[in-house]
């Protein structure tokens, strides 16, 4: 199994929802990512966990809250977002663990988010 | 040919042809470099990597050369096909850590 699971694919929500993004994985991987990408643009790390602790956040604004319940599951809780936030949220994985990095990310087909 | 302007560059070959894509790093310290397919509505899709250490890697149909010197990486596409038209993406890695870069994309267009 090489596959990584988003759900769910589209998503609409009003500036005062709060909904949450879910991403599985059941390759083993320890490193775990969410990527923001906006249309014709390239995708934009947002975080990154490694062993279930956060481990890269990219001044990313505190209404996107990620979550990693366990090795196999990545979530991202969004609160009180803004119509400017509407992209395609993407989750990614790779292994974890070594030194060096150097990994292969396995992708997601993301979430299309659209804020009204 | 190629165009390059405010909406992703573009670049059209005749299908059998084979096509060159682009791509500029930014950073010195990168030291592993990924090309990523990305076809509408999914996600980008794993298609050849390369370390540091190497200038150039063959797969199935693709190569990818690595420039250290100017910062440069090309994807090398044989006898393009019509399954080929996508977005293609590079990507770098910064040393030691989980950040990946990816660079500002390529259309490829396929013409039968």
């Amino acid at each position: 199994d090489t596959e990584v699971t988003q759900t769910p694919k589209h998503l609409v929500m009003g500036m005062t929802n709060k909904k949450s993004l879910k991403c599985e994985q059941h390759m083993g991987h320890r490193a775990m990512y969410w990527y923001k990408q906006k249309a014709k643009k390239p995708p934009e790390l947002m975080f990154v966990y490694s062993y279930e602790k956060l481990s890269i956040n990219e001044s990313v604004p505190s209404r996107f809250s990620p979550e990693c319940p366990n090795s196999s599951l990545l979530n991202l809780h969004l609160h009180a977002l803004q119509p400017e936030d509407s992209a395609l949220y993407l989750c990614a994985s790779s292994q974890g663990g070594g030194v060096s990095r150097n990994e292969k990310l396995f992708f997601g087909s993301g979430t299309q988010l659209s804020v009204l | 040919g190629e165009s390059v302007g405010l909406h992703l560059p573009t670049l059209s070959v005749q299908e059998g042809d084979n096509s060159i894509i682009n791509c500029a790093y930014s950073n010195s310290a990168s030291d592993y470099f990924i090309w990523y397919k990305q076809e509408s509505g999914k996600g980008p899709q794993f298609i050849i990597d390369i370390r540091s250490n190497m200038d150039k890697r063959q797969g199935q149909r693709v190569t990818v050369l690595l420039n250290k010197t100017v910062k440069h990486l090309s994807l090398q596409i044989a006898a393009t096909q019509p399954g080929d038209s996508a977005v293609y993406f590079c990507a770098e890695n910064l040393s030691g850590t989980y950040k990946y870069i990816f660079g500002t994309g390529t259309r490829l267009k396929v013409l039968a």
